[in-house]
């Protein structure tokens, strides 16, 4: 099965700054990869995902990447605020069934 | 609210006692999912529904649970005889996907999956 390695588990950054969190997935078949950001106590919501199809997608301040040949994807957030605060869980699943299979997430602090 | 909704919110129950959960998806989505999250770790999947019909099992997913939607809307999940190793969150989530089976692929902006809020279950 899929197999999911999250890296890393904490980051501090001082507002401001960029943070990148970087994933990589075992299972070629594999082909979406959706980030969540769940903040205490609350559900994960989904902030952005790329396909197989492309190799960056970029929302505002957020940008993911993904190297289909390295099994590698990346989240990367820039001018961070305070209230990007939250722990960030990368996750990849496949066409014709949607198991997701998550890391083990990234608790990410900002400081002011 | 029309987002997936869950019942209860926290349940404390003592190990060896039956509980069970309720999620209620958005509506228009035919495909729920429910996951299993312990604290510092990411969610872990447990099973999935597309309609009416369960259509994986994670191994995670021992005899003492189960889970059912028997009309395709709402579903529950049933752990039996609960031990302590059982407290976690538990998390419905839903999507919407084609009505063509599992092998069909949903359109790529309806795959989203959106979470409950969770049920919180501790057994003493």
């Amino acid at each position: 099965g899929e197999n999911v390695e999250q890296h890393p588990s904490t980051l501090s950054v001082q507002e401001g700054d960029s943070a990148v969190i970087k994933c990589t997935y075992s299972d070629s078949a594999s082909n979406y990869f959706p980030w969540y950001k769940q903040e205490l106590g609350k559900r994960p919501q989904l902030i952005i995902d790329i396909r197989s199809n492309v190799g960056e997608k970029k929302d505002q301040r957020i940008a993911v990447t993904l190297n289909k040949t390295a099994k590698h994807f990346s989240l990367h957030i820039t001018e961070t605020q305070p209230e990007d605060s939250a722990v960030y869980f990368c996750a990849a699943t496949s066409w014709g069934y949607q198991k997701v299979t998550f890391g083990t997430g990234t608790k990410l602090q900002v400081i002011p | 609210d029309t987002g997936v909704s869950q019942d209860p919110r926290h349940k404390i129950t003592k190990r060896g006692q039956n509980v069970t959960f309720r999620c209620d998806p958005i509506s228009e989505h035919n495909r729920l999912y429910w996951y299993r999250q312990t604290l510092g770790q990411g969610p872990e999947f447990l099973t999935y529904f597309q309609n009416e019909a369960q259509l994986e099992k994670s191994r995670l997913l021992s005899d003492r649970f189960s889970a059912e939607r028997p009309k395709g809307s709402f579903s529950t999940l049933e752990i039996q005889r609960t031990e302590q190793g059982d407290s976690a969150m538990y998390l419905c989530a839903s999507s919407l996907g084609t009505s063509g089976g599992a092998l069909s692929p949903p359109s790529w902006p309806k795959r989203d999956q959106y979470f409950g809020p969770g049920t919180r279950l501790l057994v003493l």
